[in-house]
Order: structure tokens, then sequence, then C-alpha cells
């Protein structure tokens, strides 16, 4: 089945390491997306990328790296420099549409299917 | 900028009740795109529905109803005859039509905790 393979689902870090969360999909999706999730914070992007090798930061990027050497790879790395890493990570794709106007084809319109996320704790 | 506004932390109710869930948004753009979604336990955001913003029928799924006013800036969720298995967090979300296309993610409100008490 087609879908979004998020590890490790608990991971547990002490401070000052980096820490990288893999996010696997085979759904043929050209973009892929990571999301925050804190307690009562809803979902906040930080990072997104369309293509191979390219990427764009979201809203909180800071502390946070990301790859895409692979259509089917989006690996996250929170970096020492995160202040306050602990939190749930999801990682999220969808299908990439480049046209304009109200119909469902066109961009913005995208789906995105999640990943059961993975949830980090610094000690 | 986008914002969507879910003003309900949580909500509680007796299995069988009717509920609402209120999302209100905020954007510039005259072509958007509106989403809820569900988060169980378990954790995976699970697509409910999509509409865009010259549609505004709205629309049923069983027991599941989406009303959508532009007039107020509002994408209302309601489920009716709650089962306990519709216990979960929901979240609305918002999606603006780039100029250049492509895609940039969805911008999400914090969040509805729905408990359904059996």
């Amino acid at each position: 089945d087609g879908g979004i393979t998020q590890s490790p689902k608990y991971l547990f870090r002490k401070e000052g390491q980096n820490v990288t969360l893999s996010c696997e999909q085979n759904l043929n999706h050209d973009a892929m997306y990571w999301y925050r999730q804190d307690p009562g914070q809803g979902l906040r992007l930080i990072y997104y990328s369309q293509i191979v090798n390219d990427f764009q930061k979201g809203d909180i990027a800071e502390g946070y790296s990301v790859s895409r050497e692979k259509k089917e790879s989006f690996p996250l790395t929170v970096t020492s420099a995160q202040k306050n890493p602990t939190a749930f990570y999801l990682c999220a794709s969808s299908i990439l549409s480049f046209g304009t106007g109200s119909g469902l084809g066109n961009s913005g319109a995208n789906v995105l299917t999640f990943g059961a996320g993975s949830r980090l704790t610094v000690l | 900028a986008q914002k969507v506004t879910q003003a309900q932390t949580e909500i509680s109710v007796v299995e069988k009740e009717d509920v609402t869930l209120d999302c209100v948004y905020e954007t510039r753009d005259t072509t958007y795109y509106l989403f809820w979604y569900k988060q169980p336990p378990s954790g995976e955001l699970v697509f409910l529905i999509r509409r865009n913003s010259f549609d505004e029928q709205n629309e049923i799924s069983g027991r599941y109803s989406w009303n959508f006013q532009k007039s107020t800036s509002s994408f209302n969720f309601t489920i009716t005859a709650s089962q306990v298995v519709d216990s979960a967090v929901y979240f609305c979300a918002l999606s603006e039509a780039l100029a250049g296309g492509g895609a940039d993610g969805l911008t999400f409100g914090k969040g509805t905790h729905l408990i359904i008490q059996p």
C-alpha cells in the first residue's frame, strides 16, 4: 500500500545532540513537508520541498535542516541550535499543481497525506 | 497573511449528541482552499474534506456535514449523532492558490479536541 513512513516513532535525545528523523513516501508525490506539533499549538510548517535538490523554509525553520536527494525521501535534522526541540513531528507529501483558477487541479488545492509522526523528547 | 482560528480548544459531549466545530479563517486571496483533518490518538492526520472558495454549497457525508459561509469567513464542521470513535483532534486548514503554481503547505488552526463520552 502507498503511504508515508516516518521513523523512529519515538526518539530521545540529550541536549546538544543532533538527531535526524526519517520520512519516506511511495506515493510518487513531488512535494514533501515537515510540520511540528506542540500541545495546543496546532501544526507549524518547518520546511517544504517541491522538487529534488530544492527546499524552502517554512515558518519555524531555525534550528532545523533538511535534504531532498531523492524524490521519495525528505529527512529532517533537528540540530543543537533548536532551543526547544521536544515535540511531535509530522511529515507529509502531496502532488504538485501548477494550474490557475478555482479548479481542484490548481495550486493550493493539493491534499496533504501525512505520516504517523515521530515524537522527539530531549532529556 | 493567512490565519485559521479554531476557538474551541476542547469539546466534550455524550454519545449520540450533535456537535459543531467552528473554524474562522483570514485570507486576502479570492482563490483559496479549506480543509478539515482528523487526528486520532494514533497521531496520523486523516483528510476529511476540501472546499474551494468558489463553491459555497454545504456538503454532507454520512454523519458529517460542513457549512461554508464566505460572508462570515467560516467553515464549520458538524457531526450528527456522535460516536465514541469520533473522539479525536480536528484541524481546520487553509491554502492559497500561488500565483506561480506549486505548493507551499497548509496553514492550520490550533485544533479542537473532541471527546465523545459513552
